[in-house]
């Protein structure tokens, strides 16, 4: 199985920040990677798919960008409702495979 | 605005099969989807356990593969997942999702709320 590694584990951030977390994985995906958000007690939701399309209805200030084995997700100008983890998943193959999460706390 | 939902006991017993249904709803369940099962333990990340497709198409994560079956049933517009001989590191919250093609690659784009399963005696 294809091992996606995240970093950081956790991060503070005020209001306004710009944020960003990277997810490596142990071999070359192409651009086959998402990234997720899950707020505590929630499901998580589609933010980004194929490394840097933005689902619909996520805002603008989400971003990513990658290919091969490294990958980065943006959050430019970030706000009260971002703070949450992020998970980025990789589907270049079976068994897809989830990073550890990267856990955005307030400052 | 397709919708799923998680049912099923909250509690199950050590050695037992842990069943899973997951309702659809505002949508079809027939068409190029993979539905799917993902799981969480409790403070821990996500682990992706399989799908079904409904020409009955079936994939289950190796690390489960002996103990998992994930079926659909078209008519009910609902598919299902078991799990046996259940231990407590099988204790998670459950999650099913569909899995679908978008403009430029595949993605979970809808999810299920979760259901919490604990396996104790």
């Amino acid at each position: 199985a294809i091992l996606m590694t995240q970093s950081p584990s956790s991060l503070s951030a005020s209001v306004g920040d710009r944020v960003t977390i990277t997810c490596r994985a142990s071999q070359g995906i192409k651009n086959d990677l998402g990234w997720y958000q899950q707020i505590p007690g929630k499901a998580p939701k589609l933010l980004i798919y194929a490394a840097s399309s933005l689902q619909s209805g996520v805002p603008s200030r989400f971003s990513g960008s990658g290919s091969g084995t490294d990958f980065t997700l943006t959050i430019s100008d970030l706000q009260p409702e971002d703070f949450a983890t992020y998970y980025c998943l990789q589907d270049y193959n079976y068994p897809l495979t989830f990073g550890q999460g990267t856990k955005v706390e307030i400052k | 605005q397709v919708q799923l939902q998680e049912s099923g006991p909250g509690l199950v017993k050590p050695s037992q099969t842990l069943s899973l249904i997951c309702s659809v709803s505002g949508g079809s369940i027939s068409g190029d989807f993979y539905w799917s099962w993902v799981r969480q333990p409790p403070g821990k990340g996500l682990e992706y356990i399989g799908y079904v497709h409904y020409r009955g198409t079936t994939y289950y994560n190796p690390s489960l593969k002996s103990r998992v079956t994930i079926s659909i049933d078209t008519s009910k517009i609902q598919f299902s997942l078991k799990l046996s001989s259940v231990t407590a590191a099988d204790t998670a919250v459950y999650y099913c999702a569909r899995r679908q093609k978008l403009s430029r690659g595949d993605a979970f784009d809808i999810w299920g709320q979760g259901t919490m399963v604990t396996v104790s005696s």
